[in-house]
């Protein structure tokens, strides 16, 4: 079955490195996603690693990917302002798109 | 590029009224997806179409609900007759098949 689990807060200070968890139990998972929603506002697309991939990085994003502990991750480098908001990890297998509870991020000053 | 659109953006209704959600997907988008949006149950998949034909509707929760998708570019959630307990935020997303889902902003329901 499918069940992704993420962490629920993740408080930060400004230009720091957030790094958010999440694990999965689908094995035969193609895609992990990461999500981003803010206040009000729908599912915005971050970044995906396809499940043959370890890493992927784009500009401030690193996603790295265990596919042994299915454990994805996703690192925000230099954290900022704007990158306060809920972040889902989803595991995309067949047609369907399974979200965990999503992680509150808090950026402080 | 539009984005997956939704209308309304805010329905509140009172209970037992038939409410309508409205979507059109991205344009070339041959999938589409209706979640529900609680601060219980998160974010839970309601039905998936593919090329306009329901493949999956086991996430629907009662006979009280129910999707069209008579066209490719226009889908409704329908719920008749509406309980407080509707009350959420109701998601539609589209993509081509294997490609990531793109969201509208969701339409928020509150039934009183």
């Amino acid at each position: 079955g499918e069940d992704v689990e993420q962490s629920l807060f993740l408080s930060v200070r400004e230009g720091d490195s957030s790094v958010i968890n999440c694990t999965y139990t689908d094995s035969s998972s193609t895609y992990l996603y990461w999500y981003k929603q803010e206040p009000g506002a729908g599912l915005q697309l971050l970044t995906y690693i396809f499940s043959n991939m370890d890493m992927k990085q784009d500009q401030r994003l690193t996603v790295l990917l265990n596919k042994k502990d299915k454990h994805l991750s996703l690192r925000i480098a230099d954290t900022q302002t704007g990158d306060s908001a809920i972040y889902f990890c989803a595991e995309y297998n067949d047609y369907k798109l399974s979200f965990g509870a999503g992680t509150t991020v808090t950026v402080r000053a | 590029d539009a984005g997956v659109i939704q209308s309304p953006r805010h329905e509140v209704t009172e209970m037992g009224q038939e409410v309508t959600l409205r979507c059109k997907p991205i344009s070339g988008h041959n999938s589409l997806f209706w979640y529900r949006q609680t601060m219980m149950r998160g974010l839970e998949l309601l039905i998936y179409f593919n090329n306009n034909v329901p493949i999956d509707d086991s996430g629907m929760p009662e006979d009280r609900f129910s999707a069209k998708m008579p066209n490719a570019s226009f889908s409704t959630l329908k719920i008749q007759p509406s309980e407080p307990r509707d009350s959420a935020v109701y998601f539609c997303a589209s993509s081509t098949t294997g490609s990531p889902l793109h969201f509208g902003n969701g339409t928020r329901l509150t039934v009183t």
